[in-house]
């Protein structure tokens, strides 16, 4: 199974930083990456597949780059709703597989 | 937009076998374009892939929990189900089933389920 790595496991932000996270995957996946945002308490929801892609109604402070076996999340302008975990996943085969996390909070 | 939703027992004993089905409304598990997947989460944990059915009944499941897992559609009542058998405590967490937006058991998860937590305790 491919394994994906996320960095780092948490990180403090200050409201309006420009932020970002990154997910490295233990073969090439192509683009084949999708980021999700799990704020406390909540379903899990998708935000970025493609690893480029807007999910609908997604604000666009969220952008997803990266192809092969390093991606990265990157948020614009930190906001306070912005407080969750975000799980990169990888699906180039099956199963698909979830990164660690990365928690982020506020200063 | 298509919602789903987990149903089963919150309390499974130690051995015995958990059982959930998640039921779709505002869609079809019959749909071509995608699979059905369940994922569970255990308690301050991270996300974990379970595995996939497809409305023919193609599975694909997790290496990890291959041995344990059983998958099944039910295409005339709009539904799909997981068992997992010989459960331990370690198999205590939120189930949550999920649309997966692809093909042959890989893509990107784009509705979930509100989850259901399992606990499994004697």
């Amino acid at each position: 199974d491919i394994q994906m790595t996320q960095s780092p496991s948490s990180l403090s932000a200050t409201i309006g930083d420009r932020l970002t996270i990154t997910c490295r995957a233990s073969q090439g996946i192509n683009n084949y990456l999708a980021w999700y945002q799990q704020k406390p308490g909540k379903v899990p929801k998708l935000l970025i597949y493609a690893a480029s892609t807007l999910q609908s109604g997604v604000p666009s402070r969220f952008s997803g780059s990266g192809s092969g076996t390093d991606f990265t999340l990157t948020i614009s302008s930190l906001q306070p709703e912005d407080v969750a975990i975000y799980y990169c996943q990888g699906y180039n085969s099956a199963p698909i597989t979830f990164g660690q996390g990365t928690r982020l909070d506020i200063k | 937009q298509p919602q789903l939703q987990e149903s089963g027992p919150g309390l499974v004993q130690p051995s015995e076998t958990l059982s959930l089905t998640c039921t779709v409304s505002r869609g079809s598990v019959s749909s071509t374009a995608y699979y059905w997947a369940w994922i569970r989460q255990p308690p301050g944990k991270g996300l974990e892939s379970i595995g996939s059915i497809y409305y023919s009944g193609t599975t694909y499941y997790n290496s990890s929990l291959k041995s344990r897992v059983t998958m099944s559609v039910d295409t005339s009542r709009n539904r799909f189900s997981l068992k997992l058998s010989s459960v331990t405590a370690a198999d205590t967490a939120v189930y949550y089933c999920a649309r997966l937006n692809g093909y042959y058991g890989v893509g990107y998860l784009d509705y979930w389920g509100p989850g259901a937590l399992v606990t499994v305790s004697s």
